[in-house]
């Protein structure tokens, strides 16, 4: 069966220190990956999606990257952290185009 | 442009008490895809049911059950005889037909079921 893991669970960084969450997810081949991030009380927003090795479009434009070295890794990554960047982010995957994604547990992120 | 509204924010009920979720969708692309999800507090989104844009056949799962009316641009989401364990946010989201699974999610419904 496929499983996701996303790490760490919960991170306090401070104002302008580099960030990187990782994800990672098994049982399936050249899955499509995606970021998502949720502010408090609203839905959620696709930061990153990836449909193959080093294939990263963007979604809306901001302080952060992502990157896919493999084919079941995808890292969300910042220079520099804002506050603003503050929030749960979500790593997700899904097999074929509309299908449902799943879920990684989710990074919880505060910028101090 | 795709959009997915839940007007409802929060709701509470009483235990065994039905509850229905209203999701109102717009899109342009005659093929699109709806979901459900479920966020207990652990945080983590649960998929629930995926409908496309030519089934408008309602389905019932369990104690869960989904009425889609393209008439109306409506998903909605009942809960026959909540239950504690269904305290969540309930997400609508909906894909439209393009390159790759561009999902728009609704802010959610907190749905809380009191005892």
């Amino acid at each position: 069966s496929q499983t996701i893991h996303q790490w760490p669970a919960t991170l306090v960084q401070p104002v302008g220190s580099p960030l990187s969450l990782e994800c990672t997810v098994e049982g399936t081949s050249n899955p499509n990956l995606y970021w998502y991030r949720q502010a408090a009380g609203r839905g959620l927003q696709l930061l990153f999606y990836s449909v193959g090795i080093g294939q990263i479009s963007s979604e809306v434009p901001q302080n952060l990257s992502a990157s896919r070295p493999q084919d079941r890794q995808f890292i969300l990554s910042s220079k520099k952290l804002l506050l603003s960047d503050s929030g749960f982010y979500l790593c997700a995957w899904s097999v074929l185009k509309h299908t449902e994604a799943f879920f990684g547990q989710g990074t919880r992120l505060t910028v101090v | 442009a795709q959009k997915v509204t839940q007007a409802q924010t929060e709701i509470s009920v009483v235990e065994k008490e039905d509850v229905t979720l209203d999701c109102v969708y717009e899109t342009r692309d005659t093929t699109y895809y709806l979901f459900w999800y479920k966020q207990p507090p652990s945080g983590e989104l649960v998929f629930l049911i995926r409908r496309n844009s030519f089934d408008e056949q309602n389905e019932i799962s369990g104690r869960y059950s989904w009425n889609f009316q393209k008439s109306t641009s409506s998903f909605n989401f009942t809960i026959t005889a909540s239950q504690v364990v269904d305290s969540a946010v309930y997400f609508c989201a909906l894909s439209e037909r393009v390159g790759y699974q561009k999902v728009t999610f609704g802010t959610g419904t907190k749905l809380q079921v009191i005892p």
